[in-house]
């Protein structure tokens, strides 16, 4: 069974900071982790992913995050928000070996930026 | 790019009650799945589908049923609705990948 925590269920920043969303997952096989952002009162859209390879990816408007198996750790970052990044934001981790694509998604953070 | 929709978008039923939510999708994926959002929480799986014809169980699959008719049609049926399914329901689908595509979701509200 794999959990997911997202230790901040609130983040408030102003326009042009840097922010970081934590993740932390607890799995010990093969995992694939991504990250959702929900704008409200829509569904989730897909961020990033992390399968394998370069612990750093990259993503959608300017968005990245660093896997780290040490830390159990997949969190995600950007340099310069903008009051548009203001949205929830899932962590999501699928077990790979058990080929049905199942996510188990965090509680998910609630980005707030102000103008 | 994916096209999922839901309807209806909103929905009031009243206890023990009987309840479809319905999700189409337009990509010819194989794999479609039922997430229930609570307030505060992330979403939760309630059913699956790899393939027309067949639904499998989720994490949270009581109180619930689903139906694969087609390829592009999945539904959710709640036999006798109750107030502990007030949520909001997302439908999603996905190819060979992990990547989901999720749709609007579906408000339902049960009195």
């Amino acid at each position: 069974t794999q959990t997911v925590s997202q230790s901040d269920a609130h983040v408030t920043v102003f326009e042009g900071d840097s922010v970081e969303l934590r993740c932390n997952y607890s799995y010990g096989g093969s995992i694939y982790l991504s990250w959702y952002i929900q704008h409200h009162g829509h569904g989730l859209q897909f961020l990033l992913k992390y399968y394998s390879g370069n612990p750093v990816v990259q993503g959608v408007n300017g968005f990245e995050a660093e896997f780290s198996k040490s830390d159990s750790s997949f969190h995600l970052r950007k340099a310069s928000v903008h009051w548009s990044d203001s949205a929830v934001y899932f962590c999501a981790v699928s077990n790979t070996g058990a080929n049905t694509g199942k996510l188990t998604f965090g509680h998910g953070t609630i980005l707030r930026v102000h103008p | 790019e994916a096209a999922v929709t839901q309807s209806p978008r909103s929905k009031v039923a009243v206890t023990g009650g009987k309840v479809t939510l319905s999700c189409h999708q337009t990509n010819n994926h194989d794999y479609m799945y039922w997430y229930r959002q609570d307030t505060g929480h992330g979403l939760r799986l309630i059913h699956y589908s790899y393939v027309a014809d067949s639904t499998e169980k989720g994490d949270i699959p009581d109180g619930y049923k689903a139906s694969r008719p087609s390829q592009e049609n999945f539904s959710l049926i709640l036999e006798l609705a109750s107030l502990s399914q007030t949520a909001v329901y997302f439908c999603a689908s996905k190819t060979g990948g992990y990547e989901q595509y999720f749709g609007p979701g579906t408000r339902l509200t049960v009195l």
